[in-house]
């Protein structure tokens, strides 16, 4: 059974920095597109980044240059390294798996929540 | 601002068709096939409902169907029923540099 599995949310100061983890099961993250979208309390969707089974990653303009995504093969986990937090980066984020490269995420996990605030 | 445009919400009674537009660009949804949409009910994680324009992943009712004119796409769900009451969202890819847009959401009540 496919399984993502996020953790290391939480309350984090402007400024400040964050990683989260989504662990993989059912299937091999390295041979996967897997995605980080992120959700604002009460807003809609936000693509944030995506990585390639060949290893290239993309990101949104929003986050460029303070978020890399990133992942460790031997422990099937997809993270996402945040630095220089704003206030806007409060979101849910879920890690998905995508099938084909690009918005189509089959596989969605529960979601972490990180919130930015003094 | 989200990149594409979803009306905030549309409703229908048990049994009906309803549709749901998401307009984008020549940019985004009028230049690739690359279109899903997702389910999603409060609380929980997104569903994918429909990719590639009007593909069905396994499982999802072929009530919900998926279509795109132009740069604006689609999604018709028919015979209405109550668990369907969600928001729904759009999604296209928007080419090597914005990459991946989605639209506002709808909201869907079933009445």
């Amino acid at each position: 059974e496919v399984q993502l599995v996020e953790s290391g949310g939480g309350l984090v100061q402007p400024g400040g920095s964050l990683r989260l983890s989504c662990a993989a099961s059912g299937f091999t993250v390295s041979s996967n597109y897997m995605s980080w979208v992120r959700q604002a309390p009460g807003k809609g969707l936000e693509w944030v980044s995506v990585i390639y089974s060949g290893g290239s990653t993309y990101y949104a303009d929003s986050v460029k240059g303070r978020f890399t995504i990133s992942r460790d093969n031997s422990k099937n986990t997809l993270y996402l390294q945040m630095n220089s937090l704003r206030a806007e980066d409060t979101a849910v984020y879920y890690c998905a798996r995508d099938q084909v490269g690009a918005t189509t995420n089959d596989y969605w996990g529960q979601g972490t929540l990180v919130t930015v605030s003094s | 601002q989200s990149a594409l445009t979803q009306p905030a919400s549309v409703s229908g009674s048990p049994g009906q068709s309803i549709t749901i537009s998401c307009t984008g660009t020549s940019s985004d949804v009028g230049s690739y096939n690359l279109v899903s949409w997702y389910q999603q009910h409060p609380g929980k994680a997104p569903k994918l409902m429909i990719y590639e324009v009007s593909k069905r992943p396994s499982g999802v009712s072929n009530r919900f169907s998926g279509s795109k004119s132009g740069n604006t796409a689609s999604l018709t769900i028919s015979g209405l029923q109550a668990e369907d009451e969600a928001d729904y969202y759009c999604c296209s890819y928007a080419g090597s540099s914005t990459f991946e847009v989605f639209g506002g959401g709808t909201k869907l009540t079933v009445l």
